[in-house]
């Protein structure tokens, strides 16, 4: 059974690092793997979906990348704002096109 | 202004209670999912729906049950079986169950117990 794990839990940078959140995942047989976004209370928005046949996405300040051999990716947020300040959660999508989500990442970007 | 609409945002169960949580979508997508999120942790699978009068079993059903007699919605019931209801709720929609598609999330309903 796939399971996925996000470290760390918790971040805190001052406004304009760099930074890198982590994901990885036990069975590599996955069709994408998905970063959303989810803010105090609220639903999750979707920000990059990597195929299994890519190993990087990008949108703006943000880019992802995939190593299915090593079962991880990683979410680069470049110049990081406060309203970048979110949980971050990762989730792949296996045989039967289920989601199997990270426990997330809660990010606070500092001004 | 299409997306997923749930309502309520908040709800609380007294003991021995079911309760409904609604979903409703208007993106014309065929498959809904209903999620449980707990503090500090990932979303687990309740039950989701391929096609109108379908539905499957997730990971954690037991305590809750379903019905989609209509395309845009899935409402799920928190049965007074469910021991531990009090999470925060999350209903998502996407094109088809069958194809690997980017699943669409409605904001939530927070569930408690009184």
């Amino acid at each position: 059974k796939q399971e996925v794990t996000q470290i760390p839990a918790a971040l805190s940078v001052p406004e304009g690092e760099n930074l890198v959140l982590n994901c990885s995942f036990t069975d590599s047989a996955i069709y994408n793997l998905q970063w959303f976004r989810q803010d105090p209370g609220k639903g999750l928005t979707s920000l990059l979906l990597i195929q299994s046949s890519q190993r990087e996405q990008t949108s703006g300040r943000l880019n992802a990348s995939l190593d299915k051999s090593s079962g991880r990716s990683t979410l680069y947020i470049a110049a990081s704002q406060p309203g970048d300040s979110a949980t971050y959660l990762c989730a792949a999508l296996n045989a039967g096109n289920m989601l199997t989500f990270g426990g997330g990442t809660r990010l606070m970007v500092k001004p | 202004d299409g997306g997923i609409t749930q309502s309520p945002k908040y709800l609380f169960r007294k003991e021995g209670q079911n309760v409904t949580l609604s979903c409703e979508q208007n993106l014309n997508h065929d498959a809904m999912y209903w999620y449980r999120q707990d503090p500090g942790q990932g979303l687990r699978l309740i039950y989701y729906s391929q096609i109108v009068n379908d539905f499957q079993k997730g990971d954690i059903a037991e305590g809750y049950s379903v019905s989609r007699e209509k395309k845009e919605s899935f409402p799920l019931t928190v049965t007074s079986a469910q021991k531990n209801p009090t999470a925060f709720y999350l209903c998502a929609s996407s094109i088809s169950q069958l194809t690997r598609n980017i699943q669409y999330f409605g904001a939530g309903t927070r569930l408690s117990v009184l």
